[in-house]
């Protein structure tokens, strides 16, 4: 089983619509998780941290389950320029002191006008 | 805007030669990562240093690449001799902590023919 698995896509959603990313995670141990997004052959860019209790920044609201190791991205009214590929990103103890930063393959996302 | 920088930002190269990459980190960052992205294994986990100590380079083939944090504002990957599947872009990541993100620089898009 992957580390961090999403569905890579693509979603092709038209303008103003709400379209939801779901990630998954095999690490219990897992203590800190991001979204991040990257545009065609750019670096990847943090979109924002992931709380348990839920948080929001404009039109993004993130959602993380520890229970079910799971987490979401919901993105409202979706603008062209939310076409990109969306990252899960999960921190998380390795062991013998290390630390990883795991990266899902991505969800590409294309707005329609 | 804070940035890591990175360089060489293309490189084409040899088989057999050696390649060396840079990256700045942000000034204060303490964590830095060292990430290849193919389309095939997206986002992979070369390395990872925190305060210049090597911490995990589990991800790197040990026969041929090697990373190290000679002070605080650089950090190199050495790939010798270079081949052909070691074709990718490379990205350097710093942070301050793990619950704050990390930063990407843009990348060393490396061609080996």
């Amino acid at each position: 089983r992957k580390e961090v698995e999403q569905d890579p896509g693509p979603f092709n959603v038209p303008e103003g619509a709400t379209v939801a990313f779901n990630c998954t995670y095999s690490n219990s141990a897992s203590q800190s998780f991001f979204w991040y997004r990257q545009d065609c052959r750019k670096e990847p860019k943090l979109l924002m941290s992931v709380y348990s209790s839920g948080n929001e920044d404009g039109r993004f609201t993130a959602q993380l389950n520890r229970a079910s190791q799971y987490i979401s991205l919901l993105i409202r009214d979706s603008k062209l320029s939310d076409s990109a590929t969306y990252l899960c990103v999960v921190f998380a103890y390795s062991g013998a002191g290390s630390y990883q930063l795991t990266f899902g393959k991505g969800t590409k996302l294309s707005v329609i006008p | 805007d804070a940035r890591v920088t990175q360089t060489p930002r293309h490189k084409v190269t040899e088989m057999g030669q050696e390649v060396t990459m840079r990256c700045q980190p942000i000034l204060g960052h303490n964590t830095v990562f060292w990430y290849r992205q193919t389309m095939m294994q997206g986002l992979e986990l070369l390395a990872y240093f925190r305060n210049r100590a090597p911490l995990d380079d589990s991800g790197m083939p040990k026969d041929r690449f090697s990373a190290e944090m000679p002070d605080a504002t650089l950090a190199t990957l050495k790939i010798q001799p270079s081949e052909p599947r070691d074709s990718a872009v490379y990205f350097c990541a710093s942070g301050p902590g793990q619950n704050y993100g990390y930063t990407f620089g843009s990348g060393t898009r490396l061609t080996v023919v």
